[in-house]
């Protein structure tokens, strides 16, 4: 099993908020990942991170800002929520050193009502 | 066209047969492949790396075609515990990890 922890896993919130979903990971993995995906739909690639002070947009735009302070840490900010943002959001994070595998937490599923 | 390309299903098998689900891919630099398994409403896990020699891992057996970019996952003697979606994912360069839309795989009692 994959040590990537998402929080929050299920969050309501109203428009116009503010939210951070929180990843975590203990395996020392250099590189993390954040994947926005629809239900029954494919994954896209909104930020990724080489490393700590390493981040970049991914190929799907968004809205979201992220942060790598710490290896361990790769949260994720959507400054003023929006309707559009319902989605699942799901972190990754990956090793050279252990191959190319990439490991996914358990997701956050987020609703903008 | 889509750098990788996935057949979305369904396939609905009984209990017991062999399927098959093939990826294409566009980018004919691509380094490393991957079949990922997606249960409804979870995370990805990955079920197996793609070998160029092939691979295989219990009852499913993965191969690669590189001649013709794609790559192929076999079921063996299905389970209803292999239903789920199969992602195809294809990796080029140092982080450029292309999912597939998933095919639907349901097996039927």
């Amino acid at each position: 099993e994959a040590d990537i922890y998402q929080t929050p896993r299920y969050l309501v919130i109203g428009t116009g908020k503010k939210i951070t979903l929180e990843c975590s990971q203990t395996m020392g993995h250099d590189k993390m990942y954040w994947y926005q995906q629809d239900p029954g739909m494919e994954l896209h690639l909104i930020h990724y991170s080489y490393g700590v002070n390493s981040t970049e947009k991914g190929d799907l735009s968004s809205e979201s800002t992220v942060s790598r302070i710490r290896t361990e840490h790769f949260p994720l900010t959507l400054e003023s929520a929006r309707p559009s943002h319902t989605s699942q959001y799901l972190c990754a994070s990956r090793n050279d050193r252990a191959g190319n595998t990439i490991y996914f937490g358990e997701g956050s599923w987020l609703t903008v009502v | 066209r889509k750098e990788v390309e996935q057949d979305p299903g369904p396939f609905n098998v009984p209990e017991g047969a062999t399927v098959a689900f093939n990826c294409t891919y566009s980018n004919s630099a691509s380094q490393s492949f991957f079949w990922y398994r997606q249960d409804c409403r979870k995370e990805p896990k990955l079920l197996m790396s793609v070998y160029s020699s092939g691979n295989e891992d219990g009852r499913f057996t993965a191969q690669l075609n590189r001649a013709s970019q794609y790559i192929s996952l076999l079921i063996r003697d299905s389970k209803l515990s292999d239903s789920a979606t199969y992602l195809c994912v294809v990796v080029s360069g140092t982080y450029k990890y292309i999912f597939g839309t998933g095919t639907r795989l349901k097996v039927l009692a």
